[in-house]
């Protein structure tokens, strides 16, 4: 099995400073078609997680543009350009390689 | 644009099985074009995948819990389903169901229900 695992496990950040994410896996996630399958995804509090970043390094649909992700095979980094206050909640990578998912175990961001 | 909305029971009893159905609006979840899952969250907890369902019917299951749980589909009610035998207290937990477009990659779960809390108790 794929273990993920995130660092730091808590950023505080302030507001309209840069943040970063990391987030690695135990073996390669790089594709043979080329993509890395690894997605980030934001839970703010008390609501459902959303989508920020797939296949490594895609904005999702309406994701603002200080968000990025970059990395690949097994070190993945996930980056807040400059950090608004909206952007609290606990951030997670997930996996999707070979059909089996893992989330990593969160990190969780406050202002 | 998908919106997915979960229902069950909110209290399950020990030993009995959890049984939940995701509805679906927006599209057709029988479409190539898209997968689903069913992940959950124990209260104060991170994020837990428990398997993923696609057009197919061809379904992946997290190992931890595969003997004990099923997904299928129901596309006459552009549905999806989960069942988990067996369940404990260990068992209880916010229960999201989520999509996304499967291309020839997967693009990320991008819809994602409100959530639903399982309580496994007596």
């Amino acid at each position: 099995d794929i273990v993920m695992t995130q660092s730091p496990l808590s950023l505080p950040v302030t507001p309209g400073e840069p943040a970063s994410i990391s987030c690695r896996s135990s073996q390669s996630l790089l594709h043979s078609n080329g993509n890395d399958y690894l997605d980030w995804y934001l839970q703010k509090p008390g609501q459902s997680p959303q989508l920020l970043i797939y296949l490594g390094s895609n904005r999702a649909s309406g994701v603002p543009d200080r968000f990025s992700g970059s990395g690949s095979g097994t070190d993945f980094t996930l980056k807040i350009s400059r950090v608004e206050a909206e952007d609290v909640g606990v951030y997670y990578c997930m996996h999707s390689l070979r059909t089996l998912f893992t989330f990593g175990p969160g990190t969780r961001v406050d202002i | 644009q998908l919106q997915l909305q979960e229902s069950g029971p909110g209290l399950v009893k020990p030993s009995e099985t959890l049984s939940l159905t995701c509805t679906v609006s927006g599209a057709s979840i029988s479409s190539s074009s898209y997968y689903c899952a069913w992940i959950r969250q124990p209260p104060g907890k991170g994020l837990e995948w428990i398997g993923t369902i696609y057009y197919s019917g061809s379904t992946y299951y997290n190992p931890s819990l595969k003997s004990r749980v099923t997904i299928s589909l129901e596309t006459s009610k552009n549905q999806f389903s989960l069942k988990l035998n067996s369940v404990t207290a260990a068992d209880t937990a916010v229960y999201y169901c989520a999509s996304g477009i499967a291309a020839a990659a997967l693009l990320g779960l991008d819809f994602w229900g409100q959530g639903t809390l399982v309580t496994v108790s007596s």
